[in-house]
């Protein structure tokens, strides 16, 4: 299966800050990833689409200014939360298509508390 | 919407035979999913299976869809302690977006 990593492992941050994460694809061009938020023992809530080359597509009830995306090449996209608050604070994870859309490969997800 | 049920908890002795159930209700799913989710990490793709596939077979693990009742399964025979983790079962709709159920947490015990 692909290698997908995520950038960082894990965060800390005052309320009010902005935290970048970021999700690589090592093994293949990915025009398209995906982002999830993981509550503590929930599921997996799919955030939003990012697609190389144009605007990210969000999923309703998800922020597009608090939570931007920039899909800067084929191997990369960043999630930032911006003016971060305590809500906020989750398990963030990126997965990557495979090359026939069959499945999705998922990061190792960043944990992210705000403060 | 999508709407993915699992059960949530399952507790099996080691080296008997665990059974995780889940339902859906898009009819128009493509494929579905089983992925693994130990504490702390991210999601272990397990295994898949296509939408016009009665069962899948991967070693230890056997994959049942039944598509009428939209009933999905899966078997872990001869479970192991490493298998206590929490299960997720996904369905891919058309716009290759994918709807998780509430996870299965399962224990074994020894």
């Amino acid at each position: 299966g692909a290698v997908v990593s995520q950038h960082p492992s894990w965060v800390i941050c005052k309320s009010g800050t902005s935290v970048k994460i970021e999700c690589r694809s090592l093994d293949f061009q990915a025009t398209t990833m995906f982002w999830y938020r993981q509550f503590p023992k929930q599921s997996l809530m799919l955030m939003a689409t990012s697609n190389e080359g144009s605007k990210a597509t969000y999923e309703q009830g998800v922020e597009k200014d608090k939570f931007l995306i920039n899909h800067a090449s084929l191997t990369l996209s960043t999630l930032t939360v911006t003016s971060a608050h305590p809500e906020d604070s989750s398990f963030y994870i990126c997965s990557v298509p495979s090359r026939a859309a069959e499945t999705q490969y998922f990061g190792p997800g960043t944990r992210l508390l705000v403060l | 919407g999508e709407d993915v049920e699992q059960s949530l908890f399952l507790s099996v002795r080691e080296g008997d035979s665990s059974v995780i159930n889940c339902t859906y209700t898009d009819s128009s799913s493509t494929y579905l999913y089983w992925y693994k989710q130990e504490p702390g990490a991210g999601l272990q793709l397990l295994t898949y299976i296509f939408s016009n596939m009665d069962m899948k077979q991967d070693q230890r693990l056997t994959v049942l869809l039944n598509k009428k009742d939209k009933h999905l399964s899966l078997r872990i025979a001869d479970t192991q302690t490493g298998d206590s983790a929490i299960y997720f079962c996904a369905e891919r709709s058309n716009d290759y977006k994918l709807s998780f159920g509430a996870g299965t947490t399962v224990t074994v015990r020894a």
